[in-house]
């Protein structure tokens, strides 16, 4: 079957770094992506990686192992509302988005 | 209209109805879909379609119907609610299908008791 493994929960500190990490076991791969949600809310597009390496965006990067089955995205000088869930989705070789039950990040002061 | 709506925000609905939510969306995306997220489960597509016309099954479609007669609309229906499809549901839209950037509505929770 397809699978996408996340950490269910993680804290970090205000002003430090922390790296999600995301596996999957999918019928083919047509790109990853991470999606940011916070509490209540609608998911947003924060990334999407189809090559192996990191794609930087200001304090967020997004790496990628596609012989791995691996990815990461990696959160700078956090910021309080960074606290939310991200969501790691991956396409298979039928162009079918697979998610990831996502991890919720906790930022404490 | 700025990108997706969905109505109602929220409703308490009780077993045996039949409900539709409705997403309306902007972009003139070709592609929408319906997800329910539940506590620990993520996001799970109950239905999709591609372009106006054309619909079909994701993961949980069983117990919803949709339809889309025009690019903006998609309409998700519940024949008759049963106390497992409470959740949260999401309609989202995209340009060029599901492996692409999604746009996401704000969510409509229903409760059905």
């Amino acid at each position: 079957g397809q699978n996408i493994d996340q950490p269910t929960e993680m804290t970090a500190t205000e002003g430090a770094i922390v790296q999600i990490n995301c596996t999957y076991q999918t019928s083919g791969f047509n790109g990853l992506f991470w999606y940011q949600q916070h509490a209540g809310e609608a998911p947003t597009f924060l990334s999407y990686n189809v090559l192996d390496g990191l794609e930087e965006k200001g304090r967020f990067s997004s790496f990628l192992s596609r012989s791995k089955g691996y990815s990461y995205l990696l959160l700078k000088e956090l910021q309080m509302k960074d606290s939310a869930s991200y969501l790691c989705a991956v396409g298979d070789s039928n162009y079918q988005l697979i998610w990831g039950a996502g991890t919720k990040l906790i930022i404490k002061p | 209209i700025a990108g997706i709506t969905q109505a109602p925000t929220s409703q308490i609905l009780a077993a045996g109805r039949r409900m539709t939510l409705r997403c309306t969306q902007d972009m003139r995306h070709n592609a929408m879909y319906w997800y329910r997220q539940d506590l620990g489960l993520g996001l799970r597509l109950i239905h999709y379609s591609n372009t106006a016309g054309t619909t079909g099954k994701g993961e949980v479609p069983d117990g919803y119907s949709v339809s889309r007669a025009n690019t903006d609309d998609f309409p998700l229906t519940l024949a008759s609610a049963v106390p497992s499809q409470t959740s949260v549901y999401f309609c989202a839209s995209s340009d060029r299908g599901m492996v692409n950037e999604q746009f996401f509505g704000p969510g409509t929770r229903l409760t059905v008791l």
